[in-house]
């Protein structure tokens, strides 16, 4: 049974840091991986989406990586900026079916 | 953009009546999914739809059903709202092919308060 596992649970860093989420998963053999950012009170928001065949993606000063056969992802966070406090989750697809496997997701507070 | 809405930001209603919770994307999506999100618990399935008039059950269905008449909406219904069923419901859409294959879109959430 895939698990997504995601450390830390929260973080506090102040505006200009660099910084890195990271996401675990149990099963390797995932089609993609995909990152996400929530505000208070509101839905979800795609950040980025990796393939499997993929080691990196980037949008703007995100930059996610993918490492399959370690079941990991690091999501990068360049100059922060108080804009970015939100939380994040990381998510893949169950082995075989249409459900998602969600991280309890990481809470970043950018400090000005 | 993809776009995926909710009819309601904000719902609050009295135990024991039928809520309609409604959802609507406009990329042709052929998955449907509704989720509640609540603190601790992080986002748990309730049901999913891979295609018209077709569902399946999520990880906690009890107390809900659910309605895809046509490709772009997808409604949850609460037969008979209960307290406990106050959460924050979100619904999302994603495409079976192509490069964004199970690419989750989600919509701004419905915050339901069940008195």
């Amino acid at each position: 049974k895939q698990e997504v596992t995601q450390i830390p649970a929260a973080l506090s860093v102040p505006e200009g840091e660099n910084l890195v989420l990271n996401c675990s998963f149990t099963d390797s053999a995932i089609y993609n991986l995909q990152w996400f950012r929530q505000d208070p009170g509101k839905g979800l928001t795609s950040l980025l989406l990796i393939q499997s065949s993929q080691r990196e993606q980037t949008s703007g000063r995100l930059n996610a990586s993918l490492d399959k056969s370690s079941g990991r992802s690091t999501l990068y966070i360049a100059a922060s900026q108080p804009g970015d406090s939100a939380t994040y989750l990381c998510a893949v697809p169950n082995t075989g079916g249409f459900k998602t496997i969600f991280g309890a997701g990481t809470r970043l507070f950018v400090k000005a | 953009d993809v776009k995926v809405t909710q009819s309601s930001r904000y719902l609050v209603k009295r135990t024991g009546e039928k809520v309609f919770l409604e959802c609507v994307q406009d990329m042709d999506h052929e998955n449907m999914f509704w989720y509640r999100q609540d603190p601790g618990l992080g986002l748990r399935l309730i049901y999913f739809s891979y295609d018209v008039k077709m569902k399946e059950k999520g990880d906690i269905p009890e107390g809900y059903s659910v309605s895809r008449e046509k490709k772009e909406r997808f409604s949850l219904i609460l037969e008979s709202a209960s307290t406990n069923q106050t959460s924050m419901y979100l619904c999302a859409s994603s495409s079976s092919t192509g490069s964004s294959y199970n690419e989750q879109f989600f919509g701004p959430g419905t915050r339901l308060t069940v008195l």
